[in-house]
C-alpha cells in the first residue's frame, strides 16, 4: 500500500471552530488532493497541490484553505466549520499521469 | 457541476455475469481512471485509459475511450461477490492536473 496517512480518523468539532486535517505521504510524489464525499455527490475535489506552495482551487473549495510547506504534507483547514461541512474528506496522491493512491479517509462531523 | 457522470448510478446482477458501466466527461483529457470503493473504505485504483488509447484490459476489466464522444466504458467480466462495491471514473484534466471524480455507480453482485 502507499504509504499516505490522514489524521485525525474521526473528529467532532462545534460549529465555528476551526479544524486542521493532515495528510502525509512517504512516497515522494509530485500531487496531492483533497476531497470530500457526500451521499448523493460522489467524491468532489476541494483543493489539490502541484508542488511545494504550489496550491489550487477545486470545485468546492469556499470556507476551506490549504498548506503544503513540504511535499509530504498537505493540511487542509476548516476556517470556521459548519454543520455543512459534515462529510468523510480524502486525501489522495499522484505522480504525472498515474494513478492515485488514497487514504482512509477523516470522518469529520460538525455539531 | 462534476466532469464525469457515470450511468448507471446503481446496477445489480447475478454473479457470472458481466457488469457495464459508463462514463461522460466534460473536457479534454490527458487520461481517465476507473477506482473502486469498498463500503467505508478509501478508494484504490483500477485502471488509467490515455486519452491516445482506445481500449485497455487488466485482468477481468476492460476499459473504452471514445474521446470523440467524451465517453469511457468498464466492463467487468465474470463477476463476483467481491466485485460488490462502487466504482467512480476520474478524468485528469488537461492543462490543469487536477483530478476529478463522477458520483459513481453502485454495483451489487448477487450470488
Amino acid at each position: 500500500d502507499a504509504g499516505i496517512t490522514q489524521s485525525p480518523r474521526h473528529k467532532v468539532t462545534e460549529t465555528g471552530t476551526p479544524v486542521t486535517l493532515r495528510c502525509h505521504q512517504t512516497e515522494n510524489h509530485r500531487y496531492m488532493y483533497w476531497y470530500r464525499q457526500d451521499p448523493g455527490h460522489g467524491l468532489r475535489l476541494i483543493h489539490y497541490s502541484y508542488g511545494v506552495k504550489d496550491t489550487d482551487k477545486g470545485e468546492v473549495s469556499d470556507g476551506y484553505s490549504v498548506s503544503r510547506s513540504k511535499t509530504e504534507d498537505f493540511l487542509l483547514t476548516l476556517e470556521s466549520a459548519t454543520s455543512s461541512q459534515t462529510s468523510v474528506y480524502f486525501c489522495a496522491i499522484s505522480e504525472s499521469n498515474g494513478g492515485a493512491f488514497f487514504g482512509q479517509g477523516t470522518r469529520l462531523t460538525v455539531v | 457541476s462534476q466532469q464525469g457522470e457515470e450511468d448507471p448510478q446503481a446496477l445489480s446482477i447475478q454473479e457470472g455475469e458481466n457488469a457495464t458501466m459508463n462514463c461522460s466527461y466534460k473536457t479534454s483529457i490527458n487520461n481517465l481512471q476507473w477506482y473502486r470503493q469498498n463500503s467505508g473504505r478509501g478508494l484504490v485504483h483500477l485502471i488509467l485509459i490515455r486519452s491516445n488509447e482506445r481500449e485497455k484490459h487488466s485482468g477481468r476489466l476492460r476499459v473504452t475511450l471514445d474521446t470523440s464522444k467524451k465517453s469511457s466504458s468498464l466492463l467487468i467480466t465474470a463477476s463476483r461477490a467481491a466485485d460488490t462495491a462502487s466504482y467512480f471514473c476520474a478524468t485528469d484534466v488537461e492543462g490543469a492536473q487536477k483530478l476529478v471524480f463522477g458520483q459513481g455507480t453502485r454495483l451489487t453482485i448477487n450470488p
